[in-house]
C-alpha cells in the first residue's frame, strides 16, 4: 500500500487566498484525521470522521477552516480566507477502527505557508 | 476531556544511556496509549503501543509501562544510539472515542556520540 497520500507537499501563499489541501487515506480504512503542527501548539487535532461522517470538529480554529469526506478515499481541508497564521504543517492520518487502539498513520504533510 | 500532559519537553543523553520520556493522563477511561516518533521534516510514525488491560510491553530497545492507578505511562529507550535523536509524542484514546488520540506536546531527544 503507498500509505496515506496528501497534496501538495508545500504550499506557499498569500493572505487572503483560498487553499485546499488534500488526502487520500490507506485503501480500507474507515477513520480520517486532520491535524496541524506548530512550534508553539504542538499537534493539534482539528477534525476526524469515520465513515466519512464527521464525528467531531471542534478542533476546526474558525469558521475560515472547512473539511469534507466526499467518500472514502478522498478529503479536503479547505482555508478561506487564508492568513499569516494559518502557517503550519498539515497531516492527515487514517486508521482502521476496530476494538481498542486504532493505530493512525500519518501522511507526509502539507507545510504551508502563508505570506 | 482528556489531557496528556508530557516531560520533559526535552533531553539530552550520551549515546548507550537510557532515555526515559514521562506521560500523564486525566481520563481514566482512557485505554490505548500509543508512542509516536518524529524525525525532523518528517511524519510521526508508531512505534510502540501499550492497552489498558497490559502493564508493560518490550520491543528490542524500546518498552513503555502503564499504571492506570496513578493514569501515568512511560517510554524507556536503552542502550540509546545517535538515530533515535528525534521528537517522541505520547498519546491516549479513550474507550468509545472511536480513535480520537490526544497527544502530549512532545519531547524532543538528542542522543550525543
Amino acid at each position: 500500500d503507498a500509505g496515506v497520500i496528501q497534496s501538495p507537499r508545500h504550499e506557499v501563499t498569500e493572505m487572503g487566498q483560498e487553499v485546499t489541501l488534500r488526502c487520500k487515506p490507506i485503501s480500507g480504512h474507515n477513520s480520517l484525521f486532520w491535524y496541524r503542527q506548530t512550534m508553539m501548539r504542538g499537534l493539534e487535532l482539528l477534525i476526524y470522521f469515520n465513515n466519512n461522517v464527521p464525528i467531531d470538529d471542534s478542533g476546526m480554529p474558525e469558521d475560515r477552516f472547512s473539511a469534507k469526506m466526499p467518500n472514502a478515499s478522498f478529503s479536503t481541508l479547505k482555508i478561506q480566507p487564508s492568513e499569516p497564521r494559518d502557517s503550519a504543517v498539515y497531516f492527515c492520518a487514517s486508521s482502521l477502527r476496530q476494538g481498542i487502539g486504532n493505530t493512525q498513520y500519518f501522511g507526509p504533510g502539507t507545510r504551508l505557508t502563508v505570506l | 476531556g482528556e489531557n496528556v500532559e508530557q516531560h520533559p519537553s526535552t533531553l539530552s543523553v550520551q549515546e548507550g544511556d537510557s532515555a526515559v520520556i514521562k506521560c500523564t493522563y486525566s481520563d481514566s477511561a482512557s485505554n490505548y496509549f500509543p508512542w509516536y516518533k518524529q524525525e525532523l521534516g518528517k511524519r510521526p510514525q508508531l512505534i510502540i503501543d501499550i492497552r489498558s488491560n497490559v502493564g508493560e510491553k518490550k520491543d528490542q530497545r524500546i518498552a513503555v509501562t502503564l499504571n492506570k492507578t496513578a493514569k501515568h505511562f512511560s517510554l524507556h529507550i536503552t542502550e540509546t544510539q545517535p538515530e533515535d535523536s528525534a521528537v517522541y509524542f505520547c498519546a491516549a484514546s479513550r474507550r468509545g472515542s472511536q480513535g480520537n488520540l490526544i497527544f502530549g506536546k512532545g519531547t524532543k531527544l538528542s542522543v550525543k556520540p
